[in-house]
């Protein structure tokens, strides 16, 4: 079993739809990144997160640590936003990876 | 831009031969972590190195093994090359943050654009 866990895999979405992305963990954390991978390979830090939540233009996360489950959301969703959103915890000095959610956005 | 760089970029080795990846960290950041990703899945954390020293590892063989240089640059090595290796390795730089515990852990990371590792 994976330590985390991301659904979708793949996601489909028209411009402008509003986008929910969920991670589930089984380890105590001391953080949760969100991060974004476009084809290529670079990866981008979009949030880390030890508590509630965060914003950074149209893109929002949050978690809930009793829970253990974190979501990204995307608000007025755009093609430029296509691209593999990888969720990873830290425990200890330790990362865990989700295997990613693709997700296209179609104009 | 991250202000991370990795090198070579793409290379390609056979099995049994040895490889070393580059990392230069951003500017400021003492703390380096290395990923392997293979096609289709999701990186995988290979180790961490903090101030010269490795503080963290995943479950990876003593064959992988890392160095981090005064000047917070990093190499990894990959000794006995096997098919599986081949992979995008990434690395990540990152400076300690303080948990509302007090406990340092890892920043945000700011990762390089990956080396490409193809193992023939």
């Amino acid at each position: 079993k994976n330590e985390v866990e991301q659904s979708p895999q793949n996601l489909t979405a028209q411009e402008g739809e509003f986008i929910t992305i969920n991670c589930s963990y089984s380890v105590g954390i001391s953080a949760l990144h969100w991060l974004q991978q476009h084809p290529g390979g670079g990866i981008v830090s979009l949030f880390m997160l030890s508590s509630g939540k965060k914003k950074h233009g149209r893109l929002i996360a949050t978690i809930n640590i009793q829970e253990k489950h974190s979501s990204l959301h995307i608000t007025a969703s755009h093609p430029r936003d296509s691209a593999v959103y990888i969720c990873a915890v830290l425990t200890g000095n330790q990362f865990y990876f989700g295997t990613g959610t693709s997700l296209t956005v179609i104009p | 831009e991250t202000g991370v760089t990795q090198s070579p970029t793409h290379l390609i080795k056979t099995r049994g031969q040895q490889v070393t990846l580059r990392c230069s960290s951003q500017s400021g950041h003492n703390t380096v972590s290395w990923y392997q990703q293979a096609l289709g899945q999701g990186p995988q954390f290979i180790f961490q190195y903090y101030r010269e020293e490795e503080n963290g590892r995943g479950n990876f063989p003593p064959r992988f093994s890392g160095l981090q240089f005064p000047n917070y640059s990093s190499e990894l090595n990959v000794n006995a090359l096997e098919l599986d290796d081949s992979a995008l390795y990434l690395c990540a730089s990152s400076f300690p943050r303080r948990s509302s515990g007090g406990a340092l852990s890892t920043g945000e990371l700011f990762f390089g654009e990956g080396s490409r590792l193809t193992v023939l």
